[in-house]
């Protein structure tokens, strides 16, 4: 059964680099998935970050983009998150998760196994 | 980019029919998908491709799409559905991914 697992530092400071992994269970994660970030703030709704292929291929939130990148490490069945110049409105719980996708005549791309999340705290 | 509407909160007692809805600027071609989160917890995916539900998730649970808007529909409320619920769909390349605001539905 696949699984996912963040993990973090839990408090950064403004104006530095948060930096978040995610661990997926057995060899998934080079299996032709999409993997993803989605975070959100305390008492707030869901805002996708970003998602990878194994393969490298990101597509990012344009609200963020500038900021974020992600990147894998299939040798180790991760995937990371590099948040740039981080403000206490990225304080949030973000979590993990593998994207679906379908393509017919409609298109759709979901997220169906999702990490429990990681809170990340923005404050000196 | 888009954005979806959902209501704020929608409450039900035990045994109503509870509907949430989610408006878009417009979606002709995109799937929707509901997520279910209780407090503290992962959001769990309850609905997908509009009118599919995931295995695991009670009958009681079911979608529609018509024009703009999707709606997730609950019917015979149990206690256990109280939680905050999320539509989300994809733009037309499938890979930028966007959420509503979220609707929390009360159980009286």
């Amino acid at each position: 059964q696949l699984q996912l697992q963040e993990s973090g530092p839990g408090l950064v400071k403004p104006s530095e680099t948060l930096s978040l992994t995610c661990t997926v269970s057995g060899n998934f994660i080079s299996s032709g998935y999409y993997w993803g970030w989605i975070r959100q703030p305390p008492g707030r709704g869901l805002e996708w970050i970003g998602s990878i292929h194994h393969s490298g291929n990101t597509y990012n939130n344009p609200s963020l983009k500038s900021r974020v990148t992600i990147v894998t490490d299939t040798s180790r069945n991760q995937f990371s998150l590099n948040l740039g110049s981080v403000t206490a409105a990225d304080t949030a719980v973000y979590h993990c998760a593998r994207v679906r996708t379908v393509a017919g005549t409609k298109v759709g791309s979901w997220f169906d196994s999702w990490g429990q999340g990681t809170l990340i705290t923005v404050s000196s | 980019s888009y954005e979806l509407t959902q209501p704020p909160s929608v409450s039900v007692s035990p045994g109503q029919t509870a509907k949430i809805t989610c408006s878009a600027d417009a979606l002709p071609k995109q799937y929707a998908y509901w997520y279910q989160q209780k407090p503290g917890q992962a959001p769990v995916l309850v609905m997908y491709q509009d009118t599919e539900r995931p295995s695991g998730i009670p009958e009681r649970f079911s979608g529609s799409s018509s024009g703009t808007t999707v709606t997730l529909t609950i019917s015979g409320v149990q206690a256990e559905d109280e939680a905050d619920y999320y539509c989300q769909l994809a733009d037309s390349s499938a890979a930028f991914v966007v959420f509503g605001g979220g609707t929390k539905l009360t159980v009286l």
